[in-house]
């Protein structure tokens, strides 16, 4: 399996920050990567697709990049209501599988 | 709008097989596939695996032995069935239609495995 790692675990920073997480796949995974936004309350949303794609109806501070192994997510003006942990995923093979998330906390 | 209710049990003994449901709404099952993902404190998100909109099936290879999806077009409902559950089975379930992503992630169906 694909393993996805998020080295930073949980991040603090200020409203109005540009914030950037990161995800690193085992392998390249040909920019077939996904975010994932979890709220306190365990509602999940579709950020980013494709690396880069937006999904319909985020906000665009969101933005992501990246290529072979290495992915980011940035949020370029942090808002009260972007707390939340943020999960990347990689569909490049099956099993599809996601990273270990990063907890966003607001400084 | 798209709208997912799941229902299932909350609750499921040892060695006893858990089944949910999930009925979407706004979109066809015969335009999306609907994916399996459970969270669970231990391992966090893991892919359990999907029903595409052809009526194919691919799974999580850890799974696949006692995993089955299938689904009703008409009733627009994904049946998803796990079977001989254990303490480690114990995980939040969500059903979530999508293609090359997750698109829309239902509530979750809280499933605790104890006798």
């Amino acid at each position: 399996d694909i393993q996805m790692t998020q080295t930073t675990s949980s991040l603090s920073a200020s409203l109005g920050d540009r914030v950037t997480i990161s995800c690193s796949a085992s392998q390249g995974i040909s920019n077939y990567l996904n975010w994932y936004q979890q709220k306190p309350d365990g509602t999940v949303k579709l950020l980013i697709y494709y690396t880069s794609s937006l999904h319909s109806g985020v906000p665009s501070r969101f933005s992501g990049s990246g290529s072979g192994t290495d992915y980011s997510l940035t949020i370029s003006n942090l808002e009260p209501e972007d707390i939340a942990t943020y999960y990347c995923q990689q569909y490049s093979k099956l099993p599809w599988t996601f990273g270990g998330g990063t907890k966003l906390e607001i400084k | 709008q798209v709208q997912l209710k799941q229902s299932g049990p909350s609750l499921v003994q040892p060695s006893q097989s858990l089944s949910i449901t999930c009925t979407v709404s706004g979109f066809s099952l015969t335009s999306y596939g609907v994916h399996w993902v459970r969270q669970s404190p231990g391992k966090g998100l893991e892919w359990l695996g999907v029903i595409w909109r052809g009526g194919s099936t691919d799974y999580n290879a850890a799974f696949m032995s006692r995993l089955s999806i299938t689904k009703d077009n008409s009733k627009s409902q994904v049946f998803f069935k796990m079977n001989s559950l254990q303490a480690d089975d114990t995980a939040i379930y969500y059903c979530a239609p999508g293609y090359d992503a997750m698109d829309y992630w239902g509530q979750g169906t809280s499933v605790t495995v104890s006798s």
